[in-house]
């Protein structure tokens, strides 16, 4: 059962970047797609971006030139980079293992806060 | 404002059945999520009606019409969450979330 957990700074100040990580145990994180999707306070789920792990990605066109996915499988991890952030970037950030049209979002981690603010 | 359409909210009573809608989901390879607040959202159906792993058998995934369709029979209060659908866009290359339905058990 692969299982996903998010990590960074709960805070981040305004026109400062973003920066989570995902760390993929229990399953290879090889031969995958990962999305990075949020949610802010009291509204929907919002998708952000995905990267396969051989490096490729694709962004929602609403954030692409802010944002930017890495991956490294030598740790199992990847990565989610969101610059000059500002309040309405503060959300639920969830990362998943992304089987596109042929399994969906199938597995989640727990997600983390992060709040944009001086 | 999204390409799905779903009902801001539903409620019905334990024991009820009750059917969630996704307009612009029928011609779509269409997914279905569970969201309890505080916990991350589970995977119920791909492909509009394939279960994903674990799935309780009280939830099935179909279409109707235009539209995409979750029901839920024998309604629980722990089925009390946001539901919602999601398509993998090609045309936009992407993911599409609907605005969520939340059901509320009376």
């Amino acid at each position: 059962q692969v299982r996903l957990q998010e990590s960074g700074p709960g805070l981040v100040k305004p026109s400062e970047t973003l920066s989570l990580t995902c760390t993929v145990s229990g399953g290879s994180i090889s031969s995958h797609y990962w999305s990075w999707i949020r949610q802010p306070p009291g509204k929907g789920l919002e998708w952000i971006g995905n990267i396969y792990y051989r490096g490729s990605t694709i962004y929602n066109a609403s954030l692409e030139g802010r944002v930017t996915i890495s991956v490294d499988t030598s740790k199992s991890k990847f990565f989610l980079n969101l610059t000059s952030v500002t309040a309405v970037d503060t959300a639920i950030y969830y990362c998943a293992r992304d089987g596109r049209k042929a399994s969906g979002l199938d597995s989640w981690g727990q997600g983390t806060l992060v709040a944009v603010s001086s | 404002q999204s390409v799905l359409t779903q009902p801001a909210s539903v409620s019905g009573a334990p024991g009820q059945r009750i059917t969630l809608s996704c307009s612009g989901g029928a011609d779509k390879a269409v997914t279905w999520y569970q969201h309890v607040p505080g916990k991350p959202p589970k995977l119920l159906f791909y492909y509009g009606n394939v279960p994903a792993s674990g799935v309780s058998h009280r939830f099935s995934g179909s279409k109707s019409g235009t539209s995409a369709s979750l029901a839920i029979s024998g309604l629980q209060s722990e089925d009390e969450a946001d539901y919602y659908c999601a398509i993998w866009d090609d045309s936009l290359n992407g993911w599409v979330f609907g605005g969520g339905t939340k059901l509320t058990v009376l």
